[in-house]
Parts: structure tokens; C-alpha cells; sequence
């Protein structure tokens, strides 16, 4: 079946440091690929997302690149903040009415 | 436009017991969507509602169940609860169910923190 694997956390970054979380995922066809956060007591928030190869979705400063030869979504951002300390979901859906599936989390934390 | 609510937020249940949980979607979204939230396990997919019928179904005992109301509000039901019951359950809402047109994104409630002693 789908599944999603993320890089082990949790990650510890200084502010204003590079990120990177690794996604790879296997499926079926084109799944539509996610990046979900969860800040501490909330629930999941869409960050951003891709639908097709080479899509690149971007949001609050985070990228991610649907890339299907290495079928990965890795999340990128260039400066992290504090207040990005999060645990951070990389999630696929197939497009043959399956669900959502989700990666294990990331979990990031940002010391000033 | 009031986000996705669900009660209580905790809860503690003793092994054996039942629970219902309650969710109420944005308003205009049709499609619930409910998940199990473990350190262990992470997010698995429960099931799925949309117009009062149950769309999808994970891989869960027949202890879980769920349903859905005329007016989109959902509620997922367990009993004999278990000890590794304990959880964080999310529920989730969107406008078309998952799968279709439009319907990539889902809108996440806060959770019920479910204790089972």
C-alpha cells in the first residue's frame, strides 16, 4: 500500500539556519503530495502542497518540490524562526479516492 | 468562518468503558474525516463520512465506529476501551470528500486527548 517515510527528528536548529526534512514516499500513480504542521496543543494546518512532477508549493517562507524520478518532497526552508518549532507531517494522497496517508512527523525545534 | 470544533478536548475513561466523541466541521463542508494520533504508531486514518455515509474505512477493530448527522456534524464512538485507545483524535472536514476534485485539502480540528486507565 502508500506509505510515507520522513527523516527521524527530532531537529534541533539555531535561528536563521537552513532546513531541510526529507519525504519519500511510494504509491501508485500520482498521488498528491502535502506538508502539514502541528503546532504544540493544535491540530494539523496545511502548509503547503504539490498535485503533479515538478510542482514546487511554497508557503510562509517553506518550499517543498513534488519530484517523481526520486519520488520525494523534501521541505526546505532558508532562514527558520522560533516560532517554527513544530512537528511537521509529510502526507500523500492517491488519486483513486484513497485517503490521506502521513508520514511520522518531524519534530523541529528552533533555539534563538 | 468558525474553524472544525470538537468536544470534550480530554477525556479519561477507565478499560472497558465507551466514549462518543464529537466533531463539527466548517460550515459548508460536507466530508468528515477522523484519525488516531499515537507517539508510536502517528497518524493513522480511521475512517471517513461524507453526506452521511461512510466513504472509507481504515484498518481499525470494529470497536471504532462512527456515523454522521443531516448536518455534517460527526461522531466516532468506542467501546470496551483499551489501554492502547489512548490518543489524540483528530477530526477533519473538507467540501468534497478525499479523492475528488477540490478536495486536497483538509481542515483539522484541535483533537480530544483520550486517557484510558
Amino acid at each position: 500500500g502508500d506509505s510515507v517515510t520522513q527523516m527521524e527528528g527530532p531537529v534541533t536548529l539555531s535561528e536563521e539556519a537552513f532546513l531541510t526534512i526529507n519525504c519519500t514516499y511510494t504509491a501508485t500513480g500520482y498521488p498528491s503530495l502535502f506538508w502539514y504542521v502541528q503546532y504544540p496543543g493544535e491540530g494539523l494546518q496545511l502548509l503547503l502542497k504539490a498535485t503533479k512532477a515538478d510542482d514546487k508549493g511554497s508557503n510562509k517562507g517553506f518550499e517543498a518540490t513534488y519530484r517523481k524520478e526520486t519520488t520525494s518532497f523534501h521541505l526546505e526552508k532558508g532562514s527558520v524562526q522560533v516560532s517554527d518549532s513544530a512537528v511537521y507531517f509529510c502526507a500523500l494522497r492517491g488519486n483513486y479516492g484513497q485517503n490521506f496517508v502521513f508520514g511520522p512527523g518531524t519534530r523541529l525545534s528552533v533555539l534563538p | 468562518k468558525a474553524g472544525v470544533t470538537q468536544t470534550p478536548r480530554y477525556l479519561i475513561k477507565t478499560r472497558g468503558q465507551q466514549v462518543t466523541l464529537s466533531c463539527s466541521p466548517i460550515s459548508g463542508h460536507r466530508s468528515v474525516s477522523w484519525y488516531q494520533q499515537t507517539p508510536g504508531q502517528g497518524l493513522q486514518f480511521l475512517f471517513e463520512y461524507f453526506s452521511e455515509t461512510q466513504r472509507n474505512k481504515g484498518n481499525f477493530p470494529g470497536r471504532f465506529s462512527g456515523r454522521q448527522f443531516s448536518n455534517s456534524r460527526s461522531e466516532m464512538n468506542v467501546s470496551t476501551l483499551e489501554l492502547g485507545d489512548s490518543a489524540l483524535y483528530l477530526c477533519a472536514s473538507s467540501f468534497f470528500p478525499t479523492g475528488t476534485s477540490g478536495s486536497d485539502e483538509q481542515f483539522f480540528g484541535p483533537g480530544t486527548r483520550l486517557t484510558v486507565l
